[in-house]
């Protein structure tokens, strides 16, 4: 069965400061990797997924992530953090079963 | 603005009434989900429905019942809660079930915050 690995329950960065947020997934199969955010009060909205083709891919609100097979990750990462990033960050993966499986999510809080 | 409606924004019912939840989307997606979110947790799958049929159930107590009167709609009936149910519950859906092995990412509604007393 799959599952998801998210390093730090609280990641804290500097206003133009880069950010990183680490994703360690398990999996029999390929998986289909998503990067998801969520906002005080709303619901999950996807930054960016990797199904297959370029392990670089590229997302909403200036967002990326790299698909590493061999180290089995799939961190975030922005050049450049803005204070309205500050939110819950949760990496997910899919085995194509119908289930969408979580991490346990990472909060952002940026500093100005 | 989110293109997974879900009413009520905020529900507060005592142990021994009945409610649902309203879930809609216009997409033209053919999955649907129900999830649970407790606070500072992930969100949990409880059902999913494929082209409109019950397709996952993850051991959901009876007390919970979904609902997919068509391809648009998504309920999730309520009756004779416990406090322990109180939680964020979060409607998604997908253009194909994710069984299908194409790349749907799921779209969320912005959520239903339920507290039961």
């Amino acid at each position: 069965a799959q599952s998801v690995t998210q390093l730090g329950s609280h990641v804290s960065v500097s206003e133009g400061a880069l950010v990183l947020l680490r994703c360690n997934y398990s999996s029999s199969v390929p998986p289909y990797l998503f990067w998801y955010v969520q906002y005080p009060n709303q619901g999950l909205q996807l930054l960016l997924k990797y199904t297959t083709g370029a392990t670089l891919v590229k997302g909403i609100n200036g967002f990326e992530a790299e698909f590493k097979k061999s180290e089995t990750s799939f961190h975030l990462t922005k050049p450049s953090a803005h204070m309205s990033d500050a939110a819950e960050y949760f990496c997910a993966v899919s085995e194509r079963g119908n289930k969408l499986v979580f991490g346990a999510g990472t909060i952002l809080r940026v500093k100005s | 603005d989110t293109e997974v409606t879900q009413t009520p924004k905020h529900l507060v019912m005592g142990m021994t009434n009945k409610k649902s939840l309203k879930c809609e989307q216009h997409m033209g997606h053919r999955a649907m989900y129900w999830y649970k979110q407790k606070a500072k947790k992930p969100p949990e799958l409880m059902f999913v429905y494929s082209y409109e049929k019950l397709s996952i159930n993850e051991s959901v107590p009876s007390r919970f019942s979904p609902e997919c009167p068509n391809s648009s709609l998504l309920n999730l009936h309520l009756h004779a809660l416990q406090p322990e149910d109180s939680a964020l519950y979060l409607c998604a859906s997908s253009q194909n079930p994710l069984a299908t092995g194409y790349n749907s990412p799921l779209h969320f509604g912005n959520g239903t915050r339920l507290t039961v007393t």
